[in-house]
């Protein structure tokens, strides 16, 4: 079956603007992740849903990230005033359930955003 | 907080060669651990966990101990192929702060016919 998907897979835009990227979760995964990857690095968590609900935001890096999931299915993530202190790759992550401490996520390809 | 720590890389084999990769871990409770792989031009995949103590995770000829007196989770392969290029990330999920990851730095793995 499909797997996670994200979209655009690469994003340039220049200091200042606003960027959102999207999130598709495998159907029925009612958990979702999102990560960001700096070059060389290992993911970072930034936000974690469970259904329409934010779980967990502690990892958003200030008020200029913010993260919706209207419908419990598909998620955007939303840069404001974006810096070149951004660019990454940004990962998204779902599971079929989030309680399970077991339970394995499956990630999609990532959106690379570069803020020149 | 938690964090893991894994070897720095490249690591640099020939074919068939033995590999270890090394990972430590720092977490409050009793963490499950993972092992990912990223193939090139492709997304992180699960390669193995294992979510107790003295559990070894196994996957693909490769496998990884829970040592707990030691807080490793180290990945381990026999015999590597050059199919197993890619960058290797050690993970943990720690039961008493929620669900996500902490990975760490990731490990690039080259393997030379």
């Amino acid at each position: 079956g499909a797997g996670v998907s994200q979209t655009p897979s690469n994003k340039v835009t220049e200091k200042g603007k606003y960027v959102e990227l999207r999130c598709d979760p495998i159907s029925g995964h009612t958990a979702l992740y999102w990560y960001r990857q700096s070059l060389g690095q290992g993911p970072e968590f930034l936000i974690y849903f469970q259904g329409t609900g934010a779980a967990d935001d502690s990892g958003l890096p200030n008020d200029r990230f913010f993260a919706v999931r209207p419908e419990g299915s598909v998620s955007t993530l939303k840069i404001q005033r974006t810096e070149r202190g951004d660019s990454a790759m940004y990962l998204c992550a779902s599971s079929l359930f989030g309680t399970e401490s077991y339970n394995e996520q499956f990630f999609g390809p990532g959106t690379r955003l570069t803020v020149l | 907080g938690d964090s893991v720590t894994q070897m720095e890389g490249p690591v640099t084999l020939s074919e068939e060669a033995f590999l270890t990769i090394n990972c430590t871990y720092t977490a409050t409770g009793y963490p499950s651990l993972f092992w990912y792989v990223q193939y090139p031009g492709e997304g992180l995949q699960l390669l193995l966990k294992a979510t107790k103590a003295d559990d070894k995770g196994s996957n693909k000829g490769f496998e990884a101990t829970y040592r707990k007196e030691t807080t490793s989770f180290h990945l381990e392969k026999g015999s590597v192929q050059v199919s197993d290029s890619a960058v290797y990330f050690c993970a943990l999920r720690s039961n008493n702060a929620g669900n996500m990851l902490t990975f760490g730095g990731g490990t690039r793995l080259m393997v030379k016919p």
